[in-house]
């Protein structure tokens, strides 16, 4: 059972353009969305996160857009560089035991051309 | 700071044998978590530890343990390897776990099985 829904699996963007990757849950009682980015050969990087009383997020040129009542999240790549050419994975956390516990999206390969 | 640290990076088992991977947190970091990365399943977490303790379990089977020591540094065991433990395994450690946004990733070690 897949519990948070990621799409696109890959996604070609031109340098200077907008990348928008898409997850969505299952579970209402997830109550953290955190967005990682990794790099061939290196471990995932935590890029930006979300609470769900927030329906927007903005650090930098990344962006979470969060919508509740459709358990659906959004991340939002301004001005794409090829710098920004990686893996992301969106992610909803689950309470449990005094820790944030992630259930991942498969993962989106992003390619930006220059 | 120093990051996260695991060795070895590369190993290469055949059936039936077992494996121990280590990681090193951050220092000061007293949670670790171990999370499996293959193509098929994607990222999935293992089990966290904190202060030598392990507080959250994800769904593997007993084959696959771990245990935390008292300077918080880590090591994952699985025991009777299969074809299909063949992944890249992750470690990241948390200062503060309940928080959840400061979890940092090691490079994670690769399993071969053969």
């Amino acid at each position: 059972q897949q519990q948070v829904k990621q799409s696109p699996q890959s996604l070609i963007v031109q340098k200077g353009g907008i990348s928008i990757i898409n997850c969505a849950y299952e579970n209402t009682a997830f109550d953290y969305f955190p967005w990682y980015q990794q790099f061939p050969g290196k471990g995932p990087a935590l890029l930006i996160a979300i609470r769900p009383d927030v329906s927007e997020k903005k650090e930098g040129r990344f962006t979470i857009s969060f919508n509740k009542s459709a358990k659906q999240f959004s991340l939002h790549i301004m001005d794409s560089q090829p710098g920004d050419s990686a893996t992301y994975f969106c992610a909803a956390s689950l309470r449990s035991g005094g820790s944030y516990i992630p259930t991942f999206g498969r993962g989106t390969s992003l390619i930006v051309h220059p | 700071k120093a990051g996260v640290t695991q060795t070895p990076r590369y190993l290469i088992k055949t059936r039936g044998q077992q494996v121990t991977l280590s990681c090193s947190p951050i220092s000061g970091h007293r949670s670790v978590s171990w999370y499996q990365q293959t193509p098929g399943q994607g990222l999935q977490f293992l089990f966290e530890y904190f202060s030598e303790t392990q507080r959250n379990k994800g769904n593997f089977p007993g084959r696959f343990s771990g245990r935390q020591f008292s300077n918080s540094r880590s090591e994952m065991n699985v025991s009777t390897l299969e074809l299909g433990d063949s992944a890249l395994y992750l470690c990241a450690s948390s200062s503060d776990p309940g928080t959840s946004g400061g979890s940092y990733f090691g490079p994670g070690t690769r399993l071969l099985v053969l």
